[in-house]
């Protein structure tokens, strides 16, 4: 298996403009999770899902965040409109059901430059 | 408010020596911890995990410690080597109904060599 994917690695946008990140989970996970990573505050989990349902949004920082998972393989994060406090890194990772389903595995990342 | 905490920003360690890195955390729901290493330009990929049922697991030259009373875990990694130098994780979970996943934010260690 490729291991879970996204896309793109980098992106560079204006404030105002929309933001589309995308993930392709691990075949056969179960749980989809994104995550931000900032100097201040770490990996902050914005939202994860479970059988492509979404189970908690908690750490999404506000109705400008969005984020879809249409089916087993396939989800976006979306920003609109971003703005520069908006860049960071952004991981997705993915997990097993079931015992042992606790461990993560993440992509490389889109780093994301709000101007 | 932050449930998990890693106080150390970064820790500098020699080549061949003892690295401990370490993780504290307040909520007492947290049933399963992990660990995580992180390289530059990569995603973080699993390193060693710890159920609150036992309190050490060892792994090769990695280690996990855990102290339910005191809710505080740590990794030693033993003997360091420059390939270690990486940003470590701790990841505390609650496998409940309530499930809580909280990473903390992060150690950077580097192994000098």
């Amino acid at each position: 298996d490729a291991g879970v994917i996204q896309s793109p690695r980098h992106e560079v946008t204006e404030m105002g403009q929309e933001v589309t990140l995308r993930c392709k989970p691990i075949s056969g996970h179960d749980y989809l999770f994104w995550y931000r990573q900032t100097m201040m505050r770490g990996l902050e989990l914005l939202i994860y899902f479970n059988n492509n349902v979404p189970i908690d949004d908690s750490g999404m920082p506000e109705d400008r965040f969005s984020a879809k998972m249409p089916n087993a393989s396939f989800s976006t994060l979306k920003i609109q409109p971003s703005e520069p406090r908006d860049s960071a890194v952004y991981f997705c990772a993915s997990s097993e059901q079931g015992p042992g389903g606790d461990i993560q595995y993440f992509g490389a990342g889109t780093r994301l430059s709000v101007l | 408010d932050q449930q998990v905490k890693q106080n150390s920003p970064s820790l500098s360690v020699q080549e061949g020596r003892i690295s401990i890195l370490n993780c504290d955390y307040t909520n007492s729901m947290f049933d399963y911890f992990l660990w995580y290493k992180k390289y530059p330009a990569e995603g973080p990929t699993f390193l060693i995990s710890i159920s609150s049922i036992k309190d050490k697991n060892e792994d090769g030259r990695f280690t996990v410690f855990l102290n339910k009373s005191a809710k505080h875990l740590s990794l030693h990694i033993v003997p360091s080597q420059p390939g270690d130098s990486a940003v470590y994780f701790c990841h505390c979970i609650s496998s409940g109904s309530a499930r809580q996943l909280t990473f903390g934010s992060g150690t950077q260690l580097t192994v000098l060599p």
